[in-house]
């Protein structure tokens, strides 16, 4: 089983450029999430879903957008890039009785 | 809201001496924890958890973590360190009331030195 599988794994953009980070997972998850990862500040949540067609904000959600259409893809969208968002991105599933299980990052910086 | 906090930003140890990593939660209903390790590039990965029942629990390479819930910690600890455990240490939490999100503490880097 692949598990959680984040593309790209690097990018960089320009700022106001946009994009989509993906993120697919084979392991019948209900809940997928979305953080960030700054030096020195651990993970911040940006969004996440407990089921197909639902979706919520996380802590940090301002900048980004999220849809949630199947059970096993949570792609993460940024429109209109900025410096702000450099960051590594990770994303994670869980049941909800378990851990989370992570992808292993995208890392994106915005010049 | 909940909150997790850390108690070290950076440890330095010399291989074989003993570790424990503090970590403390805010949320006073009933809750999940765990510790994650991230190798330097890499994902965070599960080093153990706890949902109930024994407070000490024993997670891999050697880590065990105790919870103390008068006192809101789950302090991570190794009897003996090696050099392969330089890494960064995430404590983190979830809860029912908190829709099963993971919040995370600003993570402790731990410097092991040969």
């Amino acid at each position: 089983n692949a598990g959680v599988t984040q593309t790209p794994k690097f990018r960089i953009l320009k700022i106001g450029q946009s994009m989509t980070l993906q993120c697919a997972q084979d392991m019948n998850h209900n809940y997928m999430y979305w953080y960030r990862q700054d030096p020195g500040m651990g993970l911040k949540l940006i969004y996440y879903s407990v089921g197909a067609g639902i979706t919520d904000k996380g802590e940090v959600p301002n900048g980004y957008n999220v849809s949630r259409s199947t059970t096993e893809d949570f792609p993460l969208r940024l429109e209109l890039a900025a410096p702000s968002q450099t960051s590594v991105y990770f994303c994670a599933t869980g049941t909800g009785n378990t851990e989370a299980f992570f992808g292993q990052g995208t890392r994106l910086t915005v010049v | 809201a909940q909150s997790v906090s850390q108690h070290n930003h950076h440890v330095i140890l010399s291989e074989a001496a003993s570790l424990e990593l503090g970590c403390n939660y805010s949320y006073g209903g009933t809750v999940n924890l765990f510790w994650y390790v991230q190798y330097p590039g890499q994902h965070l990965q599960l080093l153990l958890k706890y949902f109930s029942g024994d407070p000490l629990v024993k997670g891999i390479k050697g880590f065990e973590a105790e919870f103390i819930k008068s006192k809101f910690s789950f302090n991570l600890r190794k009897p003996s360190v090696q050099w392969s455990d330089t890494a960064e240490y995430f404590c983190a939490v979830n809860a029912d009331n908190y829709g099963q999100n993971f919040v995370f503490g600003p993570g402790t880097r731990l410097s092991v030195l040969p």
